[in-house]
């Protein structure tokens, strides 16, 4: 069973509207929590990276928050564009190196 | 500066056939990885190398997958021979090191090789 589950699946949104994806994780103790984007044909690109002791992160018009006590990290993106348009991947690292990842939420952005 | 270069990008074969899929890393970095990635899914770690070392292959399945590291910079990723479940995006990263916390293990991906057997 993967220990990274990420929801939802995939979402549409218009451009200028805001959404947020789950990701709920069963990996403890962790090192940290990563979420990545992933456009198509691309490798994945690191947003934000937090310690198990920070809560939110921001990176322009993306906030990610982690609960370590519920084991819950959510990525909110604000006024979408459409270059939002891919999957974005929440990434447990387990240690040093070995990350677990989700299996990513697919976003489009449409005008 | 350079990322993670790949190639090639795509590469089309029938099964038995050989392939060979090839990485160079940001400047600097001594740690290597190889991932696949299937449709939908996020990446899994195929083998890591600290330099030259290959340090972690517990998920390469050897009897047909195999990959060096000879100078402890650019690396090859081969299968031999390749079955139509091959099919999939391989991923090269590369990372300052495996340790030393967030910045120093993150790890920058390349940009794939989508690998599809007929």
């Amino acid at each position: 069973k993967n220990q990274v589950e990420q929801s939802p699946q995939s979402l549409i949104i218009l451009e200028g509207k805001n959404c947020t994806l789950q990701c709920n994780y069963t990996v403890s103790p962790f090192s940290n929590l990563r979420w990545y984007k992933q456009d198509t044909g691309r490798g994945p690109v690191s947003l934000t990276i937090m310690t198990f002791s920070e809560n939110t992160k921001s990176n322009g018009r993306y906030t990610a928050t982690l609960d370590a006590d519920t084991k819950q990290s959510s990525l909110h993106i604000t006024a979408s564009q459409l270059s939002d348009s891919a999957s974005y991947i929440c990434v447990v690292s387990l240690n040093d190196y070995k990350l677990s990842f989700g299996a990513g939420t697919t976003v489009t952005v449409r005008a | 500066e350079a990322g993670v270069v790949q190639s090639p990008r795509y590469k089309i074969i029938e099964k038995k056939q050989p392939v060979a899929f090839w990485c160079n890393p940001i400047s600097g970095h001594n740690t290597l990885y190889w991932y696949l990635q299937n449709l939908g899914q996020g990446p899994e770690l195929l083998i890591r190398y600290e330099n030259e070392e290959a340090v972690d292959d517990s998920q390469l399945p050897k009897d047909r997958f195999s990959a060096e590291r000879l100078k402890g910079v650019d690396s090859t990723l081969k299968i031999q021979p390749a079955e139509l479940g091959d099919s999939a995006v391989y991923l090269c990263a590369s990372s300052l090191a495996s340790g030393g916390g967030g910045f120093y293990n993150e790890q920058f991906f390349g940009p794939g090789t989508r690998l599809t057997v007929l």
